[in-house]
């Protein structure tokens, strides 16, 4: 049974730094994994999906990168911004399934 | 164009009463997928279609809940003799195809409240 987990749970940190949040997942066999934001009360915003097939990918400010063999996936951010502060999930589908699994998210502040 | 649009937004109903919800997809998507969030339980699938046809409902947390689709479009979940515990925002979302490769876009939810 596919589990996700996200680490750190919560993060805060001052405007400008740079970060990286963390996605693990137990079974390698996905057929991709998506980047999501949730701002509060609201739905979710994607922002990045990944194929099995890609290493990484690219928008803006932020770049993901999957490591099917570790179950791992990182999203980073650069130069962070107040309007970043968000709920960031990670969503994986499983081969045999079509299915998101998703993460626990991770509650980022970013403080001006 | 236009995203998926869900409604109603926020629904309060009492403990007992049957609520529907409906999801609109974004047109040409032959994939839906409704998922339920609540504070204790993060993010989980209940059940997808392809076309009008479910071949996954495994995420369906008894048999009080209940989906269809309509003409590969517009889809209702169904939950009847609510229960405080199916408070919850539920999401909806929709893909070109169910081929593991395609990104799902998610709908606004609809926040159901049970009294």
């Amino acid at each position: 049974k596919q589990e996700v987990t996200q680490i750190p749970a919560a993060l805060s940190v001052p405007e400008g730094e740079n970060l990286v949040l963390n996605c693990s997942f137990t079974d390698s066999a996905i057929y991709n994994l998506q980047w999501f934001r949730q701002d509060p009360g609201k739905g979710l915003t994607s922002l990045l999906l990944i194929q099995s097939s890609q290493r990484e990918q690219t928008s803006g400010r932020l770049n993901a990168s999957l490591d099917k063999s570790s179950g791992r996936s990182t999203l980073y951010i650069a130069a962070s911004q107040p309007g970043d502060s968000a709920t960031y999930l990670c969503a994986v589908t499983t081969s045999g399934t079509y299915k998101y699994i998703f993460g626990t998210g991770t509650r980022l502040k970013v403080l001006a | 164009g236009a995203g998926v649009s869900q409604s109603p937004s926020n629904k309060v109903t009492e403990k007992g009463k049957d609520v529907e919800l409906r999801c609109d997809p974004i047109s040409g998507h032959t994939a839906l997928y409704w998922y339920r969030q609540s504070l204790g339980q993060g993010l989980e699938f209940l059940i997808y279609f392809q076309g009008n046809s479910a071949p996954d409902k495994s995420g369906l947390p008894s048999d009080r809940f209940s989906a269809e689709r309509t003409g590969g479009s517009v889809s209702t979940l169904t939950i009847q003799r609510t229960q405080q515990e199916d408070s919850a925002v539920y999401l909806c979302a929709s893909s070109p195809w169910t081929g593991g490769g395609y990104e799902q876009y998610f709908g606004p939810g609809t926040r159901l409240t049970v009294t």
